[in-house]
């Protein structure tokens, strides 16, 4: 156990639809990264936070975004879904930005219909 | 730009053998590296890094990885291996940092399944 959590652990829903995705760091971490895990893309970074605030793009589409709360918890926001977005998402956290050892989540699978 | 690169997409052991699951890394500068494992349905954990200093550093469960910068490679080794290690291995490197320091992603290769035999 990581002791990063992410909610839920799947997600099944229809294309045109927002979801919610929710991860909360380790115990004293300040820096959260989301990654989407698919079959023809592998491992891809999406977004960085550390302490509230956005760090680091990765390749995000413009219909999803990101936030990091006071509490360190994260959201992932996901809208307009497409069949092409069914993937597993994954929270990492790390201590502070910049230190690279992060330490990840179960995931998040969601299937779009 | 920077990338990962694990050449063998699937590879099969018998228990007991060695392993050896290779990884080259395109860099500008000291890399920051790194090898995860997934389980099926698991998240990824955390086996080994390498920042800076020995050239051969040890993680858990056994497993060892070797930075040779000449061949820009970090292998992954295990002398002995065990029905559990099947699983996914990835290899990445920490993305370059932009100016200020301040990012801090992981840049993966596409990952090689291992699967282990009786």
């Amino acid at each position: 156990d990581s002791g990063v959590t992410q909610t839920p652990k799947h997600l099944i829903t229809a294309t045109g639809q927002r979801v919610t995705l929710r991860c909360s760091p380790r115990s004293g971490d300040l820096s959260v990264y989301w990654y989407q895990q698919s079959l023809d893309q592998g491992l891809q970074f999406l977004i960085q936070y550390y302490n509230g605030e956005e760090r680091a793009k990765g390749n995000i589409l413009e219909r999803f975004s990101a936030q990091q709360f006071p509490d360190l918890h994260s959201e992932l926001n996901l809208s307009s879904l497409e069949l092409g977005d069914s993937a597993l998402y994954f929270c990492a956290s790390s201590v502070d930005s910049g230190t690279y050892e992060q330490y990840f989540g179960p995931g998040t699978r969601l299937t779009v219909t | 730009a920077q990338s990962v690169t694990q050449p063998d997409i699937h590879i099969t052991v018998s228990e007991g053998a060695s392993l050896e699951l290779r990884c080259n890394y395109s860099y500008g500068a000291t890399p920051y590296l790194f090898w995860y494992v997934q389980s099926p349905g698991q998240g990824l954990q955390l086996l080994l890094k390498y920042f800076s200093g020995d050239t051969l550093v040890q993680g858990i469960k056994g497993f060892e990885a070797e930075f040779k910068r000449s061949q820009s490679s970090f292998n992954l080794r295990k002398p002995s291996v065990h029905w559990s290690d099947a699983a996914e291995y990835f290899c990445a490197v920490g993305a370059l940092m932009n100016y200020g320091g301040s990012q801090g992603n992981l840049i993966f290769g596409k990952g090689t399944k291992l699967s282990v035999k009786p």
